[in-house]
């Protein structure tokens, strides 16, 4: 298995744009998570997904970020509008029993 | 508030000698306990977990101690290697009904191993 795979690695954009991660989860894994990680707040939870239906989502910041997981295999965060305190790395996980399993991550820097 | 805390933030330790990695946790709640290390660049990877009804788990090199009076886990590494160097975060989660919740992270502790 190819584990855990996220689009693009890296993202440098303006603020004002919009920005859209993607995350690919491993087959068979029925809960899905994004995660920020920032110097100042460590490793935070964004949001988790359960048989691609959104569980929790206290943790996304505002109403600039949105994550949907149209089917078992594919989920999006997106930020509209981006700013630069949005400057972060993004990670998704994905759960089969009970070990949560990290892609490398995406590299947003807002300008 | 943070609920897990790694006190902390980096450790240097020679080769071949144990590493010692500590953890708080304040929430009573919490029934499983999981060790992640993490690779600049790379997103983090599981090492090792326990269950709260143990007080200690072994996996080769690595062995992670429950103290649940005390509210604190540690991980050993012994004997340590450089390719140990990475940052180390302690996870907890609680069990709702038969399902493990989410996953609450520690800061993290920095380990460098010099040769």
């Amino acid at each position: 298995d190819a584990g855990v795979i996220q689009s693009p690695r890296h993202e440098v954009t303006e603020m004002g744009q919009e920005v859209t991660l993607r995350c690919k989860p491993i087959s068979g894994h029925n809960s899905l998570f994004w995660y920020r990680q920032t110097m100042m707040r460590g490793l935070e939870l964004l949001i988790y997904f359960n048989n691609n239906v959104p569980i929790d989502d206290s943790g996304m910041p505002e109403d600039r970020f949105s994550a949907k997981m149209p089917n078992a295999s594919f989920s999006t965060l997106k930020i509209q509008p981006s700013e630069p305190r949005d400057s972060a790395v993004y990670f998704c996980a994905s759960r089969g029993f009970e070990t949560q399993y990290f892609g490398p991550g995406t590299r947003l820097l807002v300008l | 508030d943070q609920q897990v805390k790694q006190n902390s933030p980096s450790l240097s330790v020679q080769e071949g000698r144990i590493s010692i990695l500590n953890c708080d946790y304040t929430n009573s709640m919490f029934d499983y306990f999981l060790w992640y290390k993490k690779y600049p660049a790379e997103g983090p990877t599981f090492l090792i977990s326990i269950s709260s009804i143990k007080d200690k788990n072994e996996d080769g090199r690595f062995t992670v101690f429950l103290n649940k009076s005390a509210k604190h886990l540690s991980l050993h590494i012994v004997p340590s290697q450089p390719g140990d160097s990475a940052v180390y975060f302690c996870a907890a989660s609680m069990n709702y009904g038969g399902s493990q919740g989410n996953l609450i992270f520690g800061k993290g502790t920095k380990l460098s191993v010099k040769p």
